[in-house]
Parts: structure tokens; sequence; C-alpha cells
């Protein structure tokens, strides 16, 4: 079983609708997570961080954790064609980094 | 300011060439890290530094010989690559491991 598991997608979403990335992941001892964005041919960016169970916002993004069932996910909001890109979860268990394979998502105009 | 840089920003090299990949950060972050990630896939760790030592090494072939003379600076270097080397280098930083990572635009290394 991977660390960290996503659908690899493609995501396609009408412009203006909400955009929902989900990811999954297998330790438990796991303390901190991560969304990038990452355009094609460009290096990750860090969109989000969260820490604790719950929402965390900023701007037209959300991140939901909940560790009793090893989930987090990004919610997007007003969904902009310049949103199309791959995004990649990340946890991070103390000691080492693991990215999942990461969802594509494109927004239509 | 949350930036990381590289350079070069492209290379290209032969299977006998020695070259070096540098990465600077002044965010005063103590980890550093390198990344190998080839198209459609995420990034593979390669090497992490925390606190200018090296802290972790993905059975990563020796001919990638990671280094870091202070606690801004890490480099790459390279020698005796082959062609599926080929891929995008990333470089990172974070505060200590465990903290979010800030990625520097990256290398585009080709070996033919």
């Amino acid at each position: 079983q991977k660390e960290v598991e996503q659908n690899s997608g493609p995501l396609s979403v009408p412009e203006g609708a909400i955009a929902s990335l989900n990811c999954t992941y297998s330790d438990r001892v796991s303390q901190s997570f991560f969304w990038y964005r990452q355009y094609s041919g460009k290096s990750p960016e860090l969109i989000m961080s969260i820490y604790s169970n719950g929402d965390k916002e900023d701007g037209r993004f959300t991140a939901q954790l909940n560790k009793a069932s090893q989930y987090v996910s990004l919610l997007i909001r007003d969904s902009q064609p310049s949103d199309s890109a791959t995004y990649l979860c990340a946890v991070n268990t103390g000691n080492q980094f693991y990215f999942g394979t990461g969802t594509s998502l494109t927004v239509i105009p | 300011d949350t930036e990381v840089t590289q350079t070069p920003k492209h290379l290209v090299m032969g299977m006998t060439n020695k070259k070096s990949l540098k990465c600077e950060q002044h965010m005063g972050h103590r980890a550093m890290y390198w990344y190998k990630q080839k198209a459609k896939k995420p990034p593979e760790l390669m090497f992490v530094y925390s606190y200018e030592k090296l802290s972790i090494n993905e059975s990563v072939p020796s001919r990638f010989s990671p280094e870091c003379p202070n606690s801004s600076l890490l480099n790459l270097h390279l020698h005796a690559l082959q062609p599926e080397d080929s891929a995008l280098y990333l470089c990172a930083s974070s505060l200590t491991q465990g903290h979010e990572q800030y990625f520097g635009p990256g290398t585009r290394l080709t070996v033919t």
C-alpha cells in the first residue's frame, strides 16, 4: 500500500464550479499535510498546509483534514482556467515526507 | 520571501562529464532537499540535509553526490550519468524537517 494515494484523474470541472481533490494516507502518525500545485514544466508551489482536524480556508481554497479517517481534501471554489494544473498531496510523518501521485485538474471555460 | 534559487535552469551533459547543480535559500531554513522528477510523476526524494548534515539518502547511485557547504547552499555533483537520469531536478527547503517545503524552479537535465 502506498503511503499517500490520490485519484490520478483527470478531473474536469466547468469554470465557476467547485473542484474537489482527495487524498488518503496510510501512516497514522502523520503529523502535517500539504497541498501543492504544479503547472506543466514548472516546480511544485505550496498552496495550503494543515496540521489539525477540521477545515482551513485561504481565499478560494479550503483544506479539510480528518485524521480518524486518514483523509485530507482540497476544495477549490469558483474554479478558474488558471487553476488547471496537477495537484500534489504531501504528508509528513515526522522524519519522512511523502507525495501522492497527483491529480490532474482541468477547468473548462 | 519564500524564494529558493537554482542554477543552471537547463543542463545538457554527456555521460563522461562532471557537472554540478546549485541551490540557494536565504530564509534561514535548516533543512534542504534534492528531488528528481520525471514527466507525469511526483517528485522523488533523493537526499535530505538537516542542519548541514546528511539526514536521508534514498539509496541514490553514487554518481550523484550531494554537498551542503553551509546552511544556505546545497550542491548536487554529477558524474558519469546515464540517459535515464535525464529529469527535472528540484531543490527544496523548509524551516526544519517536517515543516512545509518550498521548491526552487528546478534544473532540467538532459544526459546524452
